[in-house]
């Protein structure tokens, strides 16, 4: 079974810009969660989505925004991006339904985004 | 509000050697779950291991245990036997009490073995 894939691994953008993530959950999955890791703020949930639908959200700007598509890929967008956005993005993606545990959530490799 | 507090930024230990990380945490649940993750350098969350709050006995997944202490709400990742592949970042987490995805992350211990 594949597991989690993001994409691209790394990206480099300019302040100002704006940037789209993308993960590709393991199949069968129907949630994925995103979460910013960062030396400053550790790691930081931003938001999960569940069958198309955001179902939680983190306290992060407006900036940040996400969508699920029918397959359950899912991607994030930051817009007018900041130095301060710089971080490892992770993707985590699970069955999200009834009695899932929390901590069965695999995670990708994380997208690695350096802010100039 | 809940946090998970790490307070070992990093560690050196000898290859074979058992080890010890610290996890401390705070909530007002009575009901909730800890568990631990590593991270390499390649950057993914590796999932360790996971207690219940009413488990009762001690976690343990091969050379990983848990050493929970409800009364001192410690939760403790004990590797034996140490190998060189267990260098990396290990976080310790909890469930977030209004959303059964999240999680929350303690600072993390970079993790460092010796041969």
């Amino acid at each position: 079974k594949a597991g989690v894939t993001q994409t691209p691994r790394y990206l480099i953008k300019t302040r100002g810009q704006q940037v789209t993530l993308s993960c590709s959950p393991i199949s069968g999955h129907r949630s994925v969660s995103w979460y910013q890791q960062t030396p400053g703020q550790g790691l930081q949930f931003l938001f999960e989505y569940f069958s198309e639908t955001q179902r939680n959200k983190g306290n992060f700007p407006g900036r940040f925004s996400g969508r699920q598509f029918s397959n359950s890929r899912s991607e994030m967008n930051v817009s007018t991006l900041e130095l301060g956005d710089s971080a490892l993005y992770l993707c985590a993606s699970s069955s999200g339904g009834w009695g899932a545990m929390t901590y069965e959530q695999y995670f990708g490799p994380g997208t690695r985004l350096t802010v100039t | 509000a809940q946090k998970i507090t790490q307070t070992q930024p990093g560690m050196f230990v000898q290859e074979k050697e058992a080890v010890t990380l610290d996890c401390t945490y705070d909530t007002s649940d009575q009901s909730y779950g800890l568990f631990w993750y590593k991270q390499p350098s390649s950057g993914e969350m590796i999932f360790l291991i996971y207690q219940g709050s009413y488990d009762e006995q001690n976690a343990t997944e091969g050379r990983y245990s848990l050493n929970f202490q409800k009364a001192r709400k410690s939760a403790n990742l004990v590797i034996s036997a140490s190998q060189l592949g267990d260098s990396a970042m290990y976080f310790c987490a909890m469930e977030d009490d209004s959303s059964a995805s999240k999680i929350i992350f303690g600072s993390g211990t970079r993790l460092s073995i010796r041969p």
